[in-house]
């Protein structure tokens, strides 16, 4: 089964509006972390937001944030007021227990911000 | 600090040649990994590291070997260049958090290669 699932692989969203981009996750460990990343044309990989299993609140980071439903295993990436800068692809990850740092990777959303 | 270098970035490989793509790292982490990332499929994990001297296999080891001698350094050897190994591949390396939070992943600027 697939450790992480982005059903979305294209998204178009106008410039100023927000976005909601989905993830769910597949895990049997109580101790987990979920990523997201955004990689742009350029090709490197930009670190944006964590959340961790046991945290209670969404974590947030300036336009981004995580809405984390447990229950659901979803871990979906909320960017407010999209700019043209947003405009690149965005993996979810997961990173499994403890112990090593094995992290999974989903297959991405290119989104695409129109002005 | 220079964070995760990976040389070279770019490599054109005939079918079975050898090489070796570098790693380091100045952040003093524990783990290290690589992963190679291939059209509409995420990155997948080839070998990983949780410290000098000790390495492990990911999901598509095969082809690939590597060691880890240092903290810092840790080579991709490819033994036997074949075309299904075109891919970009990323290095990364992350502290040690134990079973808590955290510990996200830094990458490397990847390597473009193209196995003709």
């Amino acid at each position: 089964a697939q450790k992480i699932t982005q059903t979305q692989p294209g998204m178009f969203v106008q410039e100023k509006e927000a976005v909601t981009l989905d993830c769910t996750y597949d895990t049997s460990d109580q101790s987990y972390g979920l990523f997201w990343y955004k990689q742009p044309s350029s090709g490197e990989m930009i670190f944006l937001i964590y959340q961790g299993s046991y945290d209670e609140q969404n974590a947030t980071e300036g336009r981004y944030s995580l809405n984390f439903q447990k229950a659901r295993k979803s871990a979906n990436l909320v960017i407010s007021a999209s700019q043209l800068g947003d405009s690149a692809m965005y993996f979810c990850a997961m990173r499994e227990g403890g112990g090593f740092n094995k992290f999974y990777f989903g297959s991405g959303t290119k989104l695409n911000v129109k002005p | 600090n220079a964070g995760v270098t990976q040389t070279p970035k770019f490599q054109v490989l005939k079918t079975g040649q050898s090489m070796t793509l570098q790693c380091a790292q100045d952040m003093n982490h524990e783990y290290m990994s690589w992963y190679r990332q291939d059209p509409g499929m995420g990155l997948r994990l080839i070998h990983y590291s949780v410290g000098a001297g000790i390495t492990d296999q990911g999901e598509v080891p095969n082809g690939y070997n590597v060691s880890r001698s240092t903290t810092e350094d840790f080579p991709l050897r490819l033994l036997s260049a074949a075309p299904s190994q075109t891919s970009v591949y990323f290095c990364a390396s992350s502290s040690n958090l134990g079973s808590g939070a955290g510990g996200e992943q830094f990458f490397g600027p990847g390597t473009r290669l193209t196995v003709l």
